[in-house]
């Protein structure tokens, strides 16, 4: 069965660094989403992204955030200069129609 | 702004008989409802939608039931098992035409043999 897969499943990083986080969503899937859960927390939204541009960002998805779709495969999120406040696991989701989403794994984030 | 509550209190069962989690929602109009399997470190897992003209549905074992007027949803699990135990997510969405989810804070089932 197609799954969302991601990479890598952990990063540390140290704080102002920059990040990219990789997705590659189910193939024929059409519109993708970035999420993340702080430990203990809900998971919040961040970004959808549709025909190859942002279709809606939460407050959080802030200027330090990007994300893109380099080729027909990958869908990646960038934090240009990371903060402490950024660690938690990010996930990338897809979805054929803008109904169920299928999240992929997540990739654990710590900030020192 | 809009707020889902689930089932802060972990929900402890016996085998075999049949969990029953709740999701409330207030200050949203969501054109559907999900539930997601989540474990310890992974990501959720899509268990069932309902749509907001749908009263239930059901796959397998999983019941959802959906009340727009009490703006609330049941989710069960009949026949539980130990496997089932895991953290149970809600989330909207839809509503005013967004593509993004709104989850709820997860309700923590454990099912003891």
């Amino acid at each position: 069965e197609p799954e969302v897969t991601q990479t890598p499943s952990h990063q540390v990083t140290q704080m102002g660094q920059e990040v990219i986080l990789r997705c590659v969503p189910i193939s024929n899937h059409l519109y993708f989403y970035w999420y993340r859960q702080i430990l203990g927390q809900k998971v919040e939204f961040l970004v959808s992204f549709y025909n190859n541009e942002i279709s809606e960002k939460s407050e959080i998805f802030d200027d330090q955030f990007s994300v893109e779709r380099p080729d027909g495969s990958n869908f990646t999120l960038k934090i240009r200069s990371t903060k402490l406040e950024d660690s938690a696991m990010y996930f990338c989701a897809s979805s054929v129609g803008v109904e169920t989403q299928y999240f992929g794994p997540g990739t654990r984030l710590l900030v020192l | 702004s809009q707020k889902i509550e689930q089932n802060s209190e972990a929900l402890n069962i016996q085998e075999g008989k049949t969990a029953t989690l709740t999701c409330n929602y207030t200050n949203y109009s969501p054109a559907y409802l999900q539930w997601y399997r989540q474990d310890p470190g992974r990501g959720p897992v899509f268990l069932l939608l309902i749509r907001e003209n749908e009263k239930e549905k059901r796959k397998e074992r999983l019941k959802v039931t959906f009340d727009t007027t009490l703006k609330q949803s049941l989710f069960h699990i009949t026949a539980s098992q130990p496997a089932d135990s895991a953290t149970y997510l809600c989330a909207l969405g839809g509503g005013d035409s967004s593509y993004k989810l709104i989850f709820g804070s997860g309700t923590r089932l454990l099912v003891r043999p």
